[in-house]
């Protein structure tokens, strides 16, 4: 059974702060890893699709880092906006299938 | 363009009843995912269709889920003899094709209550 885990569960910070989680996963045999915003009500959506040992992704004020031999991948926010309040999703593939393994997610609340 | 969709939006029914999911991706997406978020859960993968393979179903919880894609595009998730633990929101992805390369549009899902 494969393991992601992510962390922490839940983080409310203030508007203009800076945050980061993370998603941890198997180091072997990795293939992919996915991050996803999922706001309340709305669709999940992708951010990032990262596939190589040291990837680095940014999207406006989000990026992330992927350490595929460590087996883990933070997310950065860089001045939280209370837009940004959701839950962050990680979802990690191997090599030997086909359907993805989500992690629990994280919940951020920017509070204004 | 159009994203996916998934009908309908809320479901009640009474335990032991069956129901029907369905879900339409994207045009020309080859693979087709369902998962489901039961509450309090993060979210859990049910089956997978990529083309005209067969589906890989190592996540349907019991021989009472099932779900069909006809003509490799619309899908339907069917529940039968619902249990009040199937209550959830059921969540539906596609993909440009298998590559874990590529990045999932989900649907706004359907939320199912048993009572």
């Amino acid at each position: 059974i494969l393991n992601v885990e992510q962390s922490p569960q839940s983080l409310h910070v203030q508007e203009g702060d800076s945050t980061n989680f993370t998603c941890s996963f198997p180091s072997s045999n990795f293939y992919a890893l996915h991050w996803y915003r999922w706001e309340t009500a709305k669709s999940p959506e992708a951010l990032f699709v990262m596939t190589l040992n040291g990837d680095e992704k940014k999207k406006g004020r989000i990026s992330a880092t992927l350490n595929t031999k460590e087996g883990y991948s933070y997310l950065y926010i860089k001045g939280s906006q209370p837009e940004d309040s959701a839950t962050y999703l990680c979802a990690f593939i191997n090599n030997y299938g086909q359907n993805f393994v989500f992690g629990p997610g994280t919940r951020l609340s920017v509070l204004p | 363009g159009a994203g996916v969709s998934q009908s309908p939006s809320n479901k009640v029914t009474e335990k032991g009843k069956d129901v029907e999911l369905r879900c339409d991706p994207i045009s020309g997406h080859t693979a087709l995912y369902w998962y489901r978020q039961s509450l309090g859960q993060g979210l859990e993968f049910l089956i997978y269709f990529q083309g005209n393979s067969a589906p890989d179903k190592s996540g349907l919880p019991s021989d009472r889920f099932s779900a069909e894609r006809t003509g490799g595009s619309v899908s339907t998730l069917t529940i039968q003899r619902t249990q009040q633990e199937d209550s959830a929101v059921y969540l539906c992805a596609s993909s440009l094709g298998t590559s874990g390369g590529n990045e999932q549009y989900f649907g706004p899902g359907t939320r199912l209550t048993v009572t």
